[in-house]
């Protein structure tokens, strides 16, 4: 199947600083990207939708100045967290939809573990 | 609006035994419905999907689940657990028709094969 792959895997950070997570489709071009956030033992909540060449859609609740996305290419999402704190420390994972499949076939990334000290 | 339940928090089960992990969904439109895994710290992994068609869907290491529209119900089966089968299973829908193919996820099940 297609592959959606996450870097970092993980990042520690101290607060006020940011940090950039980057998504890429590796084998498929996806003009719309997902992001989710997943605190521990609880379900993936999505965060925004991210649009190649154009501005993210963020869900109610998330702050866009905060969570910054760039969908600059068919094969790369970026997720800035700005100025984080210890409450952004979560599990960032993205999902891309697979342009040339007629079934909106999604393919998640393995993740992205923020800690933030 | 798109949504999935799934009742249960945690399901015990001893290896070689049956396991269900329960799913009922309400959708607008036609549901797409969808099983992932997921072991600690890593991505979701898919295991199956109902788009249309037969309504016993197989899936990925002997996982099916059985799509019931008079029951709403999506439940994830196995006829023998596997103690690597432990991990955290969501349900979910995806809304093709409103909301441009966006997932909504289920609370999870954290599945336990003892052996």
């Amino acid at each position: 199947g297609a592959v959606v792959s996450q870097h970092p895997s993980w990042v520690i950070c101290k607060s006020g600083t940011s940090v950039k997570i980057e998504c890429r489709s590796l084998d498929f071009q996806a003009t719309t990207m997902f992001w989710y956030r997943q605190f521990p033992k609880q379900s993936l909540m999505l965060m925004a939708t991210s649009n190649e060449g154009s501005k993210a859609t963020y869900e109610q609740g998330v702050e866009k100045d905060k969570f910054l996305i760039n969908h600059a290419s068919l094969t790369l999402s970026t997720l800035t967290v700005t100025s984080a704190h210890p409450e952004d420390s979560s599990f960032y994972i993205c999902s891309a939809r697979d342009l040339a499949s007629i079934t909106n076939e999604q393919f998640f990334g393995p993740g992205t573990r923020l800690t933030v000290l | 609006a798109q949504s999935v339940a799934q009742p249960e928090d945690q399901v015990n089960v001893a290896e070689g035994n049956p396991l269900t992990v329960k799913c009922t969904y309400s959708v607008s439109g036609n549901p797409y419905l969808f099983w992932y895994v997921q072991y600690p710290n890593r991505g979701l992994q898919f295991l199956l999907k109902y788009i249309t068609g037969d309504n016993l869907v197989k899936g990925s290491y002997g996982f099916e689940a059985e799509f019931n529209k008079s029951q709403t119900s999506f439940h994830l089966k196995k006829p023998s657990a596997l103690v690597s089968d432990s991990a955290l299973y969501f349900c979910a829908v995806r809304d093709d028709q409103y909301n441009f193919n966006k997932f909504y996820f289920g609370s999870g099940t954290k599945l336990n094969v003892k052996p």
